[in-house]
């Protein structure tokens, strides 16, 4: 059960270029979510899924575009890489909302793509 | 909108003693989950402890509790008798549920505690 899986673990760009981050996760999970990780901010949602066919902006969603074509897989892309986009990127999977109610909904996170844009 | 607090970047505790990391939210939402995820220097997330906002016993897991104090919209996590391996980086979220019920995890700053041995 390999969980959340993301590639690549290590990325550095170039200002300027675009590249996307892969995320897949085999746990039937309705929920999928892109989260970056920055020193003193915590992490701060990019976009995030509901389901195949649905998603929606978090708080930081500029600069980024997804998609949910599949239940399994959410890419993250990044259109034109700015330095203020170097971060630690999360890719985080949960059960449907729907089935959420009275109980605990745990994020399963994937292991980081840290990202240096130059 | 939702926001989390956590306003002690950084603790130190001396290891078997108990400590506690802050954690205040702010929400409109009658119906919330607050969680904790811990983060250790090699990065990964690891869920600790869940508490909802209608539940009417303080959660616990293990050497984990969380001290939820809806009026003062506080949960703050309690680890009894600290170890080593508990020097991390610790995270306090809240979950919306709501009429939308999107799912939306919103993050504090983070709290990082160092066990000293």
């Amino acid at each position: 059960n390999a969980g959340v899986t993301q590639t690549p673990k290590f990325q550095v760009l170039k200002t300027g270029q675009s590249m996307t981050l892969q995320c897949a996760q085999d746990m039937n999970h309705e929920y999928m979510s892109w989260y970056r990780q920055d020193p003193g901010m915590g992490l701060r949602l990019i976009h995030y899924s509901v389901g195949a066919g649905i998603t929606d902006q978090g708080e930081v969603p500029n600069g980024y575009n997804v998609s949910r074509s599949t239940t399994e897989d959410f890419p993250l892309r990044l259109l034109s890489a700015a330095p203020s986009q170097t971060s630690v990127y999360f890719c985080a999977s949960s059960p449907s909302p729907s089935r959420r109610r009275g109980g605990a909904n745990v994020l399963t996170f994937g292991a980081g793509s840290r990202l240096t844009v130059l | 909108a939702q926001k989390i607090t956590q306003t002690q970047p950084g603790m130190f505790v001396q290891e078997k003693e108990a400590v506690t990391l802050d954690c205040t939210y702010d929400t409109s939402d009658p119906s919330y989950g607050l969680f904790w995820y811990k983060q250790p220097s090699s990065g990964e997330m690891i869920f600790l402890i869940y508490q909802g906002s209608y539940d009417q016993q303080n959660a616990t897991e293990g050497r984990y509790s969380l001290n939820f104090q809806k009026a003062r919209k506080s949960a703050n996590l309690v680890i009894s008798a600290s170890q080593l391996g508990d020097s991390a980086m610790y995270f306090c979220a809240i979950l919306q549920r709501g009429s939308s019920n999107t799912g939306k995890l919103i993050f504090g700053q983070g709290t990082t505690l160092q066990v000293k041995p």
